[in-house]
């Protein structure tokens, strides 16, 4: 079967770093989504991976390796508003997106 | 409007009832998806479309039905909801269906519950 794994929950204080994981196991794979889902709300885009290595954008990084089927993001300089859920997707082989339960971060001041 | 809306916001309906749920994308996406999420779950793809006039099943289908009369809408119908359909209802599009293009646009969600 297909399957995501993440932590179900993790806490962080805030100006700290904080690196959420992610493994999977899917039927094919092209690429690899993280999302930003705040209580209440829509789950909105963070970044995408296809390549192996490192994908910075600002203050959030995402890493993948496709033949260990592990990621990570990177949250540098955490902010109370970074408090949110975040969602771990791959793309398998029939183009459909397969999630994971998500991950909640909790920041401290 | 801008980006995609969906209607109702939330609501309550009793067992046996039939519901539509809406969604409406204003981007000129080509493709559509319905996802159900539920607590402690990942968000779990019921149906899908990736052109107008298309539609297909995705991981969670069963009670649920779709339509993709044009690009613009898509709308979601349980015929006879049961309790086990309460959750928290969204509505997603995307440009393309492959690589980078299916990043998706989220709609603020549909809380349903059914009684």
């Amino acid at each position: 079967g297909q399957n995501i794994d993440q932590p179900t929950e993790m806490t962080a204080t805030e100006g700290a770093i904080v690196q959420i994981n992610c493994t999977y196991q899917t039927s094919g794979f092209n690429g690899l989504f993280w999302y930003q889902q705040h209580a209440g709300e829509a789950p909105t885009f963070l970044s995408y991976n296809v390549l192996d290595g490192l994908e910075e954008k600002g203050r959030f990084s995402s890493f993948l390796s496709r033949s260990k089927g592990y990621s990570y993001l990177l949250l540098k300089e955490l902010q109370m508003k970074d408090s949110a859920s975040y969602l771990c997707a791959v793309m398998d082989s029939n183009y459909q997106l397969i999630w994971g339960a998500g991950t909640k971060l909790i920041i401290k001041p | 409007i801008a980006g995609i809306t969906q209607a109702p916001t939330s609501q309550i309906l009793a067992a046996g009832r039939r519901m539509t749920l809406r969604c409406t994308q204003d981007m000129r996406h080509n493709a559509m998806y319905w996802y159900r999420q539920d607590l402690g779950l990942g968000l779990r793809l019921i149906h899908y479309s990736n052109t107008a006039g298309t539609t297909g099943k995705g991981e969670v289908p069963d009670g649920y039905s779709v339509s993709r009369a044009n690009t613009d809408d898509f709308p979601l119908t349980l015929a006879s909801a049961v309790p086990s359909q309460t959750s928290v209802y969204f509505c997603a599009s995307s440009d393309g269906t492959s690589g980078g293009d299916n990043e998706q646009f989220f709609g603020p969600g549909t809380r349903l519950t059914v009684l």
